[in-house]
């Protein structure tokens, strides 16, 4: 069944710590989204990629950094974590769902807490 | 510059009432406006989409209402349930929503109380 993947689920790390968030879809879309999501639920873009090698920073300034090398692989990177990266991350990707119909499939998220 | 504002923030239900969500929009190029349904630990999924060329699409217990001249939209759920508790987002696009990215709205949490 074609979705989208994220790991880990839960990801408690100390400050200053180098972390990757990974992100992979079978969705055969092209496009694909990291999100951060706050505790009043609403959605921030950080970062978007259009395809290979293609990334954009988002609405939303984050010190993340994404990489698109893979079609399916869209990971997210903190090069140190502090605890203002604690958050619910996101990942999404866009295209025509199983449906017919156009739209984002969202993974189910990685709750990071860093302390 | 939020360019889809949604309403109420929070909204409680008694079971078989109706739960109503609304969302407005400033940028008049939009002509995609999905729902998206978010349940706690899960990431969100579409429910359901009208384009501008209808005023309404109804898909079992759940309608968006669309009114171009006053740029605004709605999701009606009818029949609330408990496992209609969630948070739910509407959201907006051009281009019929394929090639550019969606605006979200901040995103509605809905609770249907038993």
């Amino acid at each position: 069944e074609a979705d989208i993947y994220q790991t880990p689920r839960y990801l408690v790390i100390g400050t200053g710590k180098k972390i990757t968030l990974e992100c992979s879809q079978t969705m055969g879309h092209d496009k694909m989204y990291w999100y951060q999501q706050d505790p009043g639920m609403e959605l921030h873009l950080i970062h978007y990629s259009y395809g290979v090698n293609s990334t954009e920073k988002g609405d939303l300034s984050s010190e993340s950094t994404v990489s698109r090398i893979r079609t399916e692989h869209f990971p997210l990177t903190l090069e140190s974590a502090r605890p203002s990266h604690t958050s619910q991350y996101l990942c999404a990707s866009s295209g025509t769902l199983g449906t017919g119909v156009y739209g984002y499939t969202f993974g189910s998220g990685t709750r990071l807490t860093v302390v | 510059q939020q360019q889809v504002k949604q309403s109420p923030q929070s909204l409680i239900v008694q079971k078989g009432g109706i739960s109503i969500i609304n969302c407005a929009y400033e940028n008049t190029a939009f002509d995609y406006f999905p729902w998206y349904q978010q349940f706690p630990g899960k990431g969100p999924a579409l429910l359901i989409a009208i384009r501008p060329d209808v005023s309404e699409k109804k898909e079992g217990r759940f309608t968006i209402s669309f009114n171009k001249s006053a740029k605004q939209f709605s999701l009606h759920i009818m029949d609330s349930q408990p496992g209609d508790s969630a948070t739910y987002f509407c959201a907006a696009s051009r281009g019929g929503g394929s090639n550019y990215k969606l605006t979200f709205g901040k995103g509605t949490l809905l609770t249907v109380n038993p």
